[in-house]
Order: C-alpha cells, then sequence, then structure tokens
C-alpha cells in the first residue's frame, strides 16, 4: 500500500501554543520520512526529516516523532507562531527515488 | 546560487492545446523530479529523470504524458491534448548526483489551467 495518511485537513491554533499534526502508513519499504512546508504560491520546502530507525529528532521548534511498530510518526510545532501559517504536508520514501506525500493540513496560528 | 527554475509560473491553455512546461535544475544536480498537486490534495510523483535517462515513470498517464530531461537544456513535461483535468500545479524537484531525494530542493511550481 503506497499511501501516507495525514491528520487533520486544517488545524487552528492560538500563538504560542503547540501544533500537532499526524501521519499513518503501510508500507515498510518506506525508508525515510520527511516533512515539508508550503506557503501559498511557492513550492515545498523541506522543514525536517527522520530515519525510521529513530523515534525522535528535534530541530529549534519543530520535532518529529516515530512509531515504528505503529506505522505512526508526527510533527510538533512548539510555541506557534503566525508565521508558521502554511500547509504542512508528511511525506515517505520509495524505492529510492519517490516521494509519496500525505494529504496536506492547513495550519493557521491565530495572534 | 540559483534554486531550481520553473518556467512558465502560469500557463493557460485551451482544451486539445499542448502545454510544455519546463525546469532548470540546480547547479550540479543531475536528478530530476516531476510532481502533480492538485486543488486541496497532496504532491503525486509522477516521473523521475536522470539526464537522458528516465528511471521511474509509475506516476505518469499512460496517455498524452511525457517527460524528457536531455543532454543539454532543461527538463521538459509535456501534455498533449490537454483537458480541464489537467489543470493542477506541476513541481519540479532536483537533487544532486547520489544523493537521497530527501536532499532534493523543489520548485516555485507551474500553474496550468485549461479553460
Amino acid at each position: 500500500q503506497q499511501q501516507v495518511k495525514q491528520s487533520p485537513q486544517s488545524l487552528i491554533v492560538q500563538k504560542g501554543g503547540i501544533s500537532i499534526i499526524n501521519c499513518a502508513y503501510e508500507n515498510t519499504a518506506f525508508d525515510y520520512f520527511p516533512w515539508y512546508q508550503q506557503f501559498p504560491g511557492k513550492g515545498p520546502a523541506l522543514l525536517i526529516a527522520i530515519r525510521p530507525d529513530v523515534s525522535e529528532k528535534k530541530e529549534g521548534r519543530f520535532t518529529i516523532s516515530f512509531n515504528k511498530s505503529a506505522k505512526q510518526f508526527s510533527l510538533h510545532i512548539m510555541d506557534s507562531q503566525p508565521g508558521d501559517s502554511a500547509t504542512y504536508f508528511c511525506a515517505a520514501l520509495y524505492q529510492g527515488g519517490k516521494l509519496i506525500f500525505g494529504q496536506g493540513t492547513e495550519l493557521s496560528v491565530k495572534p | 546560487n540559483a534554486g531550481v527554475m520553473q518556467n512558465p509560473r502560469h500557463l493557460v491553455r485551451r482544451r486539445g492545446q499542448e502545454a510544455r512546461l519546463r525546469c532548470s535544475p540546480m547547479k550540479g544536480h543531475s536528478h530530476v523530479y516531476w510532481y502533480r498537486q492538485l486543488p486541496e490534495e497532496g504532491l503525486k510523483f509522477m516521473v523521475y529523470l536522470q539526464k537522458e535517462n528516465i528511471i521511474d515513470e509509475s506516476g505518469m498517464p499512460k496517455e498524452r504524458f511525457s517527460a524528457e530531461f536531455p543532454k543539454e537544456g532543461p527538463s521538459i513535461l509535456r501534455i498533449q491534448q490537454v483537458v480541464r483535468g489537467d489543470s493542477a500545479a506541476y513541481f519540479c524537484a532536483s537533487s544532486p548526483l547520489g544523493q537521497e531525494v530527501t536532499e532534493a530542493f523543489f520548485g516555485q511550481g507551474t500553474r496550468l489551467t485549461v479553460v
């Protein structure tokens, strides 16, 4: 199964709050899990990524938590800011060159 | 150090016309990937190319769509006899030789509108 399921579809968070976006997959052949941030009219930009042999990776306010047994991973944005308002996509790397994207989460951070 | 350059940024075509989308990878990058993003959806993989070689075209529709990455010049995604359902944003990404696609950088996309 080459799907990555992402939730929620949209998310509203107050400034300073924690934004949490979840993804789940079925295919154990996926071997790399990046998150992308996309602003309107722009291309996706790599935010942070993790390998399945690591349970957590943190870069600044962004943290990926990875649960290999449950085939789930999530993005946590701490101290969310209005500038974080964007669409976020989780993805999984397949067969060395193909990214399978989730459906996206539209995040809105209210001041 | 320019990023991935896609042109045109916006393209309007009438049904039945041909659309040509261009992608110039970052300097030193020899791997190119094309993705399509329909409104309110995530990106869908279309094709993976190296110079003069199609590596994986499993996401390409069987008809009307073709892609190339010649030895010289940009990568071209061609859509013949466009239909309304082809309206989407088309993104190109490039990565250096030998690197995983997670090192890929995306262009700003070409937004195709079929009228």
